[in-house]
């Protein structure tokens, strides 16, 4: 039982650039989850999918684009890479009112 | 905007103390509030959560105490251990419709116990 697993772990990016960060969980879970931590500012909500086929805006979704794929995945797409986006992302997922389970996060750097 | 409000942002302790984290939160419509222990290079997992109507939830040598009338929680440590040196963050659950929760977390507090 891997959890949530999210691909790439690390990933340097110029300016401009896009690409798709992918998530996925095996717990059966409805509800899906990005969030990005930046030092000092605790985990901010980017998007988020309640369940598959909605997905609907957090606190900070300007610069993204979201798919939920099916059940198990939830990808996080940045079309145009800004520095403002150098940040470690993290996933979720969770059942109902039940805490959410975390994967392990993409280090990103965007040059 | 929601928000819980942490402190202390950096805590240090002997081996042995309680050290003891706080969190605050304005909206009354939250229905749970949980806390995560981070450890560098690693997700949030979840520590301990406690629902409004319970004042204290104790799970091994973590205890959340609850104050619903003052909008207050905290996390305590008893008999704190080098291995807890990590990032908590308090975090507050609100419904956001099609069975759905949000969380709002703080800003985190990282923990250093001293040998």
């Amino acid at each position: 039982n891997a959890g949530v697993t999210q691909t790439p772990k690390f990933q340097v990016l110029k300016t401009g650039q896009s690409m798709t960060l992918q998530c996925a969980q095996d717990m059966n879970h409805n509800s899906m989850y990005w969030y990005r931590q930046d030092p000092g500012m605790g985990l901010r909500l980017i998007y988020y999918s309640a369940s598959e086929g909605t997905t609907d805006k957090g606190e900070v979704p300007n610069g993204y684009n979201v798919s939920r794929l099916n059940k198990r995945e939830f990808s996080l797409r940045l079309e145009s890479a800004a520095p403002s986006q150098t940040s470690v992302y993290f996933c979720a997922s969770v059942r109902g009112d039940q805490p959410q389970h975390f994967g392990d996060g993409t280090r990103l750097s965007i040059l | 905007q929601q928000q819980v409000k942490q402190s202390p942002q950096s805590l240090i302790v002997q081996k042995g103390g309680i050290p003891i984290i706080n969190c605050a939160y304005e909206n009354t419509a939250f229905d749970y509030f949980p806390w995560y222990q981070q450890f560098p290079g690693k997700g949030p997992a979840l520590l301990i959560a406690i629902r409004p109507d319970v004042s204290e939830k104790k799970e091994g040598r973590f205890t959340i105490s609850f104050n619903k009338s003052a909008k207050q929680f905290s996390l305590h440590i008893m008999d704190s251990q080098p291995g807890d040196s990590a990032t908590y963050f308090c975090a507050a659950a609100a419904y956001s419709g099609a069975g759905s929760y949000q969380l709002t977390f703080g800003k985190g507090t990282k923990l250093s116990v001293i040998p």
